[in-house]
């Protein structure tokens, strides 16, 4: 089993429309989450981090279920540059300090 | 902000030649630098951990004799792929914590990736 788990998409998604997705993870001991942005041949970027009471930033809204184990991100009024892959991100205090890399989720944004 | 670079951006080899990819903190002092393999679709898998001048500490399945980490400085860590295969075709992406950030923050700072083709 994967430590974490997205839908790989591609979700397509009308310019303006909202888009939401989750990724599970599986180490409960997790003690960070995080949503990056990565564009096609280039490095991850940090779009946000994740809180238990949720948090936004902007049109993007991020959600921490500890529970369930699931993160998720919504974004509102999608614009064409939304379009990329975001990966749910995970921390973890073994050893050194891991970040743990979901596969990702495509969103296409289409005019 | 804090800037990683990577040095080559893309490299293309013949099988069997060995590569080296530098990963360099330009503007703040690395105790801890990531290397990260992603190959398409997939996650970014990471390979191994190196703290400035100590052995790089490797993730399971990942040869050590093949992949050899150098972090001789605070603002350097070097990846050779020794006798590289078409199968080691990847891309390969460093990062690197802030010794200011402390020794466990969850902040990594990531190198805009070195993409790697084994003819």
């Amino acid at each position: 089993r994967k430590e974490v788990e997205q839908d790989p998409g591609p979700f397509n998604v009308p310019e303006g429309a909202t888009v939401a997705f989750n990724c599970t993870y599986s180490n409960s001991a997790s003690q960070s989450f995080f949503w990056y942005r990565q564009d096609c041949r280039k490095e991850p970027k940090l779009l946000m981090s994740v809180y238990s009471s949720g948090n936004e930033d902007g049109r993007f809204t991020a959600q921490l279920n500890r529970a369930s184990q699931y993160i998720s991100l919504l974004i509102r009024d999608s614009k064409l540059s939304d379009s990329a892959t975001y990966l749910c991100v995970v921390f973890t205090t073994d050893s050194w300090g891991k970040l743990q890399f979901g596969a990702g989720t495509q969103v296409v944004v289409t005019p | 902000g804090a800037v990683v670079s990577q040095h080559p951006s893309w490299v293309i080899c013949k099988s069997g030649t060995s590569v080296k990819i530098e990963c360099r903190s330009l503007d703040f002092q690395a105790t801890t630098m990531f290397w990260y393999r992603q190959f398409p679709k997939q996650s970014l898998m990471l390979m191994a951990t190196s703290n400035e001048g100590s052995k790089a500490t490797y993730e399971q399945g990942v040869e050590k004799d093949k992949f050899l980490i150098n972090h001789a400085s605070l603002t350097l860590s070097t990846l050779t792929v020794t006798s590289a295969h078409p199968e080691d075709s990847s891309f390969y992406i460093c990062s690197a914590r802030d010794r200011d950030d402390g020794f466990s923050t969850d902040t990594q700072y990531f190198g805009p990736g070195t993409r790697l083709t084994v003819l």
